[in-house]
């Protein structure tokens, strides 16, 4: 099944305590991205990646660093979280990233940052 | 900066109700429009996506329309359903935008009672 999947699901953590949130697609997709999604603001791109090994800040990427080494991870990384981080994620997958194209979303990791 | 905004902010109807959720967008520049579903725990769901060359598309009981000029997409539901009980998101991705990003409204929470 074709599938974007994230891990954790869930996840409780200090301020200051890095994590790395997982992201997956089976779909040999090119063009990966990271959404937060807060009350009153949306959805809003924290950061996008092209292909293997070339990423770019979206409109919210303080805070927050990716990496692309394989096509079909993009993990999602808070070297030190703090309580405004406290939020909804979610990656998203297409093709080419294309007007043209369907974005698939993950499930969504629910972070709270104490 | 592109702008969407979603109306009504929520919406409770009848089962086998017809009704319209309305989007608007601040920015005429856009390559598409996209209606997404979001259901808890399952991340967003792409229903609909409509070209900026393109006036509606239809999928099963779900009609998207795009006026580009007046910056305003509605979605249609026919025959609404309990199933259909869900939070509509539309997106823009437009020209201005960086990174292939979508720009999201706050959403429609909806309600379809049996």
């Amino acid at each position: 099944e074709a599938q974007v999947t994230q891990n954790p699901r869930y996840l409780i953590t200090v301020t200051g305590k890095k994590l790395t949130v997982t992201c997956s697609q089976n779909m040999n997709h090119e063009y990966m991205s990271w959404y937060r999604q807060d009350p009153g603001l949306g959805l809003r791109q924290i950061y996008y990646s092209m292909n293997v090994e070339v990423t770019d800040k979206g409109d919210v990427p303080e805070g927050y660093k990716v990496s692309r080494k394989e096509k079909r991870n993009f993990p999602l990384i808070l070297e030190s979280p703090s309580p405004n981080q406290t939020s909804l994620y979610f990656c998203a997958s297409s093709l080419y990233g294309g007007s043209w194209e369907t974005q698939y979303f993950g499930p969504g990791t629910r972070l709270l940052v104490l | 900066k592109q702008e969407v905004t979603q109306i009504p902010a929520a919406l409770s109807v009848p089962e086998g109700e017809n009704l319209v959720l309305n989007c608007s967008f601040t920015d005429s520049a856009i390559y598409n429009l996209q209606w997404f579903r979001q259901d808890p725990g399952k991340g967003l769901t792409s229903l609909l996506l409509i070209q900026s060359s393109q006036r509606e598309q239809t999928s099963g009981r779900l009609n998207a329309s795009l006026d580009k000029s007046s910056g305003r997409s509605t979605l249609y539901i026919a025959a609404s359903q309990p199933g259909d009980s869900a939070t509509y998101l539309c997106a823009v991705q437009g020209y201005n935008n960086a990174g292939n990003m979508l720009t999201f409204g706050g959403g429609t929470r909806l309600m379809v009672k049996p």
